[in-house]
């Protein structure tokens, strides 16, 4: 069964530091890697998706890298400002079907 | 406007009582999902469907049930079997022929009372 796992489970930093989040994954056979965003009490946005034959995606200050074999993703965050707070959740499809597992997220709160 | 709307976004439950859920999506997507989500907790997946007429149990799916008669539609009913069922409900949606994004509704706050 994939495990995800997401660390920190909280991150603080001043506006303008780059944030950089983990995400890791235990089956490295998968299809696709997503990640997302929630702000609290709403729905997941999606932010950037990457296919398991890509090494990166970019959209606008984010970029999201993977590395199948060692299990891991990273999102990288630039210069973040406070309106970049929320949980950030990074998600696999499995190469075999159409589920996707979770990790716990990572909450960000940018400081003024 | 295209996207997913649930409904309702906060609903009270008594012990013993069935409730139902609505997710409705315009994006013509093939494939719906429900997941389940707790404080602290990454999402977990009750159900899914990838056609009409055919859905599968996702990891969680003891003391629910679904249902998809139309495309657009997939609708969770919670049943007294589910024990624990206070959570936030999120429903999905994807094109899996195309981009395999995963939309996300805005969400349903379940209360056993």
């Amino acid at each position: 069964k994939q495990e995800v796992t997401q660390i920190p489970a909280a991150l603080s930093v001043p506006e303008g530091e780059n944030l950089v989040l983990n995400c890791s994954f235990t089956d490295s056979a998968i299809y696709n890697l997503q990640w997302f965003r929630q702000d609290p009490g709403k729905g997941l946005t999606s932010l950037l998706l990457i296919q398991s034959s890509q090494r990166e995606q970019t959209s606008g200050r984010l970029n999201a890298s993977l590395d199948k074999s060692s299990g891991r993703s990273t999102l990288y965050i630039a210069a973040s400002q406070p309106g970049d707070s929320a949980t950030y959740l990074c998600a696999v499809r499995g190469s075999n079907d159409y589920k996707l597992s979770f990790g716990a997220g990572t909450t960000v709160t940018v400081r003024a | 406007d295209g996207g997913i709307t649930q409904s309702p976004k906060y609903l009270f439950r008594k012990e013993g009582q069935n409730v139902t859920l609505s997710c409705e999506q315009n994006l013509n997507h093939d494939a719906m999902y429900w997941y389940r989500q707790d404080p602290g907790q990454g999402l977990r997946l009750i159900y899914y469907s990838q056609i009409v007429n055919d859905f599968q149990k996702g990891d969680i799916a003891e003391g629910y049930s679904v249902s998809r008669e139309k495309k657009e539609s997939f609708p969770l009913t919670v049943t007294s079997a589910q024990k624990n069922p206070t959570a936030f409900y999120l429903c999905a949606s994807a094109d899996t022929f195309s981009t395999d994004t995963q939309y996300f509704g805005p969400g349903t706050r379940l209360t056993v009372l």
